[in-house]
């Protein structure tokens, strides 16, 4: 079975300041971990993923994000907000036999001027 | 430019209608997917198809139907069943059964019922 769990609906920051994301998953395997960004009305991209190559994963628009084994945990950073990075966030997992990936809850991303 | 389109971006529905939400690619993926997603419940699984004729349900199947006749077709139907169609509803798609997949995600339809 596998799930992953999204700490905070709501993460509000100031523009220019540090944006940390949590997820943290639940995997009996090792696991397939992505982050995809939602802008409103619009359908999800991929911004990163993680295959096993490297725990520390750099995606688009400056995020990255690492894996720790041992806190279960992926959670998504960016040295520096910009107002641009106002969207919903999507940590999702996959890993064995099911290649059908589980989705958290989102975490909404708000960036003050 | 290769992607995924979904039609009408707005659909309204009346009680006891069916309506039929498109879903289509040009990416030559097999496996395509079916979400819906409500506020603060991210996405949920509605129906997948691994190749063309064959289709799975996934969580939340009831009150939905699906065909997969060409590999870049996948549309969803909302029929009266489902007593809550109101949702934002997004259709996915990858190269095939791999966990490392990443999803492409077509634009979304949102869906009302009036």
């Amino acid at each position: 079975a596998q799930s992953v769990t999204q700490l905070g609906s709501h993460v509000s920051v100031s523009e220019g300041a540090l944006v940390l994301l949590r997820c943290n998953y639940s995997s009996s395997v090792p696991p397939y971990l992505f982050w995809y960004v939602q802008y409103p009305n619009q359908g999800l991209q991929l911004l990163l993923k993680y295959t096993s190559a490297a725990t520390l994963v750099k995606g688009i628009n400056g995020f990255e994000a690492e894996f720790k084994k041992s806190e279960t945990s992926f959670h998504l950073t960016k040295p520096s907000a910009h107002m641009s990075d106002a969207a919903e966030y999507f940590c999702a997992v996959s890993s064995g036999g099911s290649y059908i990936p589980t989705f958290g809850r989102g975490t909404s991303l708000i960036v003050h001027p | 430019d290769g992607g995924i389109t979904q039609s009408p971006k707005y659909l309204f529905r009346k009680e006891g209608q069916n309506v039929t939400l498109s879903c289509e690619q040009n990416l030559n993926h097999d496996a395509m997917y079916w979400y819906r997603q409500d506020p603060g419940q991210g996405l949920r699984l509605i129906y997948y198809s691994q190749i063309v004729n064959d289709f799975q349900k996934g969580d939340i199947a009831e009150g939905y139907s699906v065909s997969r006749e060409k590999k870049e077709s996948f549309p969803l139907t909302v029929t009266s069943a489902q007593k809550n169609p109101t949702a934002f509803y997004l259709c996915a798609s990858n190269l095939g059964p791999s966990s490392a997949d990443t999803q492409y995600f077509g634009p979304g339809t949102r869906l009302t019922v009036l």
